[in-house]
């Protein structure tokens, strides 16, 4: 069973639009929410992160918002840059712990 | 930032041979490091945790006996896939928490594994 899921295996967009990556999740007591990127023969590194006593962390170009109703967050990217085109993987965990559960990735393509 | 380097990052071996894939913590100290293995299109899925000084932690479903792990050193973490089968091919990647940056999760470049 997955507990956070990525159901979009893929998204195209063009340079200077916005890039919206969903990640709905099943375990109601995660508490803390990551996004990492993923460049392919890199290891993923962070990019942006959310706790459930917010529903919105902002970074730049980045921003997660969090809907705990429906368990489901969003990362937006605005403007979405040819750079961006990687894989980003959408990650959960509950109470402190260090350990990560993560979703499949999604891979994102941004056109010139 | 915080660097976690793995070697190998690409290894090829027979059926039936071991395979040992480190994991460093490059410019601070890591009492736990994880290890994850991905599949084609899948997640990555936590293998075991890794703790320095004492035994892994395994997830369940994860031979112990299979996946070797010894963490010798706050700096070093060793994953040896023993008696390698082709369906232990895949992308392993390690992590490690940097406690002097907020306890960000950094994560090494992968080590893929095939097995003929």
């Amino acid at each position: 069973d997955q507990q956070v899921k990525q159901n979009s295996p893929s998204l195209s967009v063009q340079e200077g639009r916005i890039s919206i990556l969903n990640c709905d999740y099943t375990n109601s007591m995660f508490d803390y929410f990551l996004w990492y990127k993923k460049y392919p023969a890199e290891g993923p590194t962070f990019l942006i992160s959310i706790s459930s006593i917010k529903d919105k962390n902002e970074d730049g170009r980045f921003t997660v918002f969090l809907n705990k109703s429906a368990k489901h967050l969003s990362l937006h990217i605005v403007p979405s840059q040819p750079g961006d085109s990687a894989v980003y993987f959408c990650a959960a965990t509950q109470g402190g712990s260090e350990k990560l559960v993560f979703g499949k990735g999604m891979k994102l393509t941004v056109n010139p | 930032g915080a660097v976690v380097s793995q070697h190998p990052s690409w290894v090829i071996c027979k059926s039936g041979t071991s395979v040992k894939i480190e994991c460093r913590s490059l410019d601070f100290q890591a009492t736990t490091m994880f290890w994850y293995r991905q599949f084609p299109k899948q997640s990555l899925m936590l293998m075991a945790t890794s703790n320095e000084g004492s035994k892994a932690t395994y997830e369940q479903g994860v031979e112990k006996d299979k996946f070797l792990i010894n963490h010798a050193s706050l700096t070093l973490s060793t994953l040896t896939v023993t008696s390698a089968h082709p369906e232990d091919s895949s992308f392993y990647i390690c992590s490690a928490r940097d406690l002097g940056q907020n306890g960000e999760l950094f994560f090494g470049e992968g080590s893929r594994l095939t097995v003929l």
